[in-house]
């Protein structure tokens, strides 16, 4: 079955530290990627995308993601977090264009 | 230009009752699928209609209903409430239903069932 996974249910880092955001996914073939943030009591904004192409990928607020295709993962990355990063963080992927499957979510605490 | 609304914000519902919660997509998107979001879980994906047809259907029961007007603007119906329908259900837009697209979420309503 198509799932997505997000292995940490919550990571704490400081600020003005790196962040890497664990993403798998299960699928017959390569769906289509995203990430998503959400803050508390609101709706999901995009952060960054990969349909195809380059693997690396560059989004909004910093954040970048590495599609490697042998490990079936889609991890986020941000070299220095900023307290505002504090959020709810949410990997998903779509085949076919029309149902998009989220993970879990990973929670982000920034600690000063 | 606006983003995707929803309306109402809030509401308050008895077991039993029935729930109509409305979403207007982005203008010149055609597509609007609906998703539930239970307290500490990622979106569950409800609806997809596209050109007011239903184009994908997630793994929820049938008190779930949905629909598109002529002007691309959706309900989604939940009948019978149950104590765990109690969430939060976002909206989605997209230009197109299938292919790569990016689908942008509306704030959600936020559903409680007492």
């Amino acid at each position: 079955a198509q799932s997505v996974t997000q292995p940490d249910i919550h990571i704490t880092v400081s600020e003005g530290a790196s962040l890497e955001l664990r993403c798998n996914y299960s699928y017959g073939a390569t769906p289509y990627l995203f990430w998503y943030v959400q803050s508390p009591g609101q709706g999901l904004q995009l952060l960054l995308k990969y349909f195809s192409g380059d693997t690396l990928v560059q989004g909004i607020k910093g954040f970048e993601a590495e599609f490697k295709r042998s490990q079936s993962s889609f991890n986020l990355r941000k070299p220095s977090v900023h307290w505002s990063d504090a959020a709810e963080y949410f990997c998903a992927a779509m085949e076919g264009g029309f149902k998009t499957i989220f993970g879990a979510g990973t929670r982000l605490f920034v600690k000063a | 230009d606006a983003g995707v609304t929803q309306s109402p914000t809030h509401l308050i519902k008895t077991r039993g009752q029935q729930v109509t919660l409305r979403c207007s997509p982005i203008s010149g998107h055609k597509s609007v699928s609906w998703y539930q979001q239970v307290l500490g879980q990622g979106p569950q994906f409800i609806f997809q209609y596209y050109e007011k047809e239903e184009r994908g259907r997630g793994n929820f029961p049938d008190r779930f209903s949905a629909r598109q007007f002529p002007n691309y603007s959706s309900e989604l119906n939940v009948n019978a409430l149950l104590l765990g329908d109690s969430a939060l259900y976002l909206c989605a837009s997209s230009i197109l239903a299938g292919g790569p697209v990016e689908q942008y979420f509306g704030p959600g309503t936020r559903l409680t069932v007492t």
